[in-house]
């Protein structure tokens, strides 16, 4: 079954440093990949998607992730966080040009930035 | 700015009581979806419409009736709901058909936070 796995629960970064929030996927092929962030009370925003191509993919508020087909993982980066980055973090996946597919998203990382 | 307008942004009913979520896109999207989501958890898939038909009812109880009454519109009709239905409920729509790939990304609108006395 396809799976998506957010390893960490919940990570403190002060403000100011780099960040990495990790996500493996288990697919039988390379799956759509999403990172969404959540703040307090409010919907899902999508801050990038891999799709295929530059495994490198750029995505608003300065996020970065790099998708690892060696290594089944689309890990989220930033440089150095601010603390409205504070949030929860959802990675999601979503088997390639199916029909009736859903997105099957990971348990989250609760994000906590300290001063 | 979300262009997926959820309505209203907070319920309180009691138990007896018949109410509805409303989810409006103008996207051009012609799949949406209704999620719930409780606190500290990723959200849950309950319903999806397709070309405003139902596709896709995760065995959520009857006391939810989802409608699509047009394809920018969704509702989600509430009746005899327990405390236990209690949560942040997301509407979301996605792109589909028309040759473009189903790659599952959704646009979400801010949610309804409902809660049942």
């Amino acid at each position: 079954a396809q799976s998506v796995t957010q390893p960490d629960i919940h990570i403190t970064v002060s403000e100011g440093a780099s960040l990495e929030l990790r996500c493996n996927y288990s697919y039988g092929a390379t799956p759509y990949l999403f990172w969404y962030v959540q703040s307090p009370g409010q919907g899902l925003q999508l801050l990038l998607k891999y799709f295929s191509g530059d495994t490198l993919v750029q995505g608003i508020k300065g996020f970065e992730a790099e998708f690892k087909r060696s290594q089944s993982s689309f890990n989220l980066r930033k440089p150095s966080v601010h603390w409205s980055d504070a949030a929860e973090y959802f990675c999601a996946g979503h088997r390639s040009n199916f029909g009736n597919e859903k997105l099957t998203f990971g348990t989250g990382t609760r994000l906590t930035i300290i001063p | 700015d979300t262009e997926v307008t959820q309505t209203p942004k907070h319920l309180v009913m009691g138990m007896t009581n018949k109410k509805s979520l409303k989810c409006e896109q103008h996207m051009g999207h012609r799949a949406m979806y209704w999620y719930k989501q409780k606190a500290k958890k990723p959200p849950e898939l309950m319903f999806v419409y397709s070309y405003e038909k139902l596709s896709i009812n995760e065995s959520v109880p009857s006391r939810f009736s989802p409608e699509c009454p047009n394809s920018s519109l969704l509702n989600l009709h509430l009746h005899a709901l327990q405390p236990e239905d209690s949560a942040l409920y997301l509407c979301a729509s996605s792109q589909v058909g028309g040759g473009i790939p189903n790659t599952g990304e959704l646009f979400f609108g801010e949610g309804s936070r409902l809660t049942v006395l």
